[in-house]
């Protein structure tokens, strides 16, 4: 079965623009989570998806959203980017239903940003 | 606020020997999953180990094992015979709710395996 699947590994954007992440889950995962890593503030959760619809969000600018197609793949876009938005952005996927409450994530290889 | 806090910013230990990794949390949710999570240099997470919470036996996966005391909120990560391969940083985390998947993570472990 393939992991799940992160395009690009590497970006390079210059503050103002916008970009989009691609994520493909895990085949059979409806959950897909985005994380923001960065040396300072470590993981952050950023939103989760589920069956097409966002069902947990954390503590985000507007500018950062995102969205998961009928297949499950999740595309995250973030607008107007600021310097502080380099940082290494993580998709995870999983079952998400209630039967799989102790399910771990599986996270991708993730893309790096940086925003000059 | 739901936390985590993992004291140790950096350890090392020497190969074959044994190093504990620490960790508490602070939640108020009594249903609750606890996991251990590795980054290698290669950037993708891998689960190194899970625990629920309403089990009171430790979990074990081979050379690693958990010491779970939920009246602490503590679930501290045994990594015993260390392997060269077990370089990486370390993630404690908690999900919390009965429906969604927004784990939190503490800030990491940066453990160096020397030969």
């Amino acid at each position: 079965k393939a992991g799940v699947t992160q395009t690009p590994r590497y970006l390079i954007k210059t503050r103002g623009q916008q970009v989009t992440l691609s994520c493909s889950p895990i085949s059979g995962h409806r959950s897909v989570s985005w994380y923001q890593q960065t040396p300072g503030q470590g993981l952050q959760f950023l939103f989760e998806y589920f069956s097409e619809t966002q069902r947990n969000k954390g503590n985000f600018p507007g500018r950062f959203s995102g969205r998961q197609f009928s297949n499950s793949r999740s595309e995250m876009n973030v607008s107007t980017l600021e310097l502080g938005d380099s940082a290494l952005y993580l998709c995870a996927s999983n079952l998400g239903d209630r039967s799989s409450y102790n399910s771990p994530l599986h996270f991708g290889n993730g893309t790096r940003l940086t925003v000059t | 606020a739901q936390t985590v806090t993992q004291s140790q910013p950096e350890m090392s230990v020497q190969e074959a020997e044994t190093v504990t990794l620490s960790c508490t949390y602070d939640t108020s949710e009594s249903n609750y999953y606890l996991f251990w999570y590795k980054q290698p240099p290669s950037r993708q997470m891998i689960l190194v180990i899970r625990q629920e919470a309403y089990k009171q036996q430790n979990a074990t996966e081979n050379r690693f094992s958990v010491n779970f005391q939920k009246a602490a909120k503590s679930f501290s990560l045994k990594i015993s015979d260390s392997q060269l391969g077990d370089t990486a940083m370390y993630f404690c985390a908690f999900r919390v709710g009965n429906y969604g998947q927004n784990f939190v993570f503490g800030p990491g472990t940066r453990l160096s395996v020397l030969p």
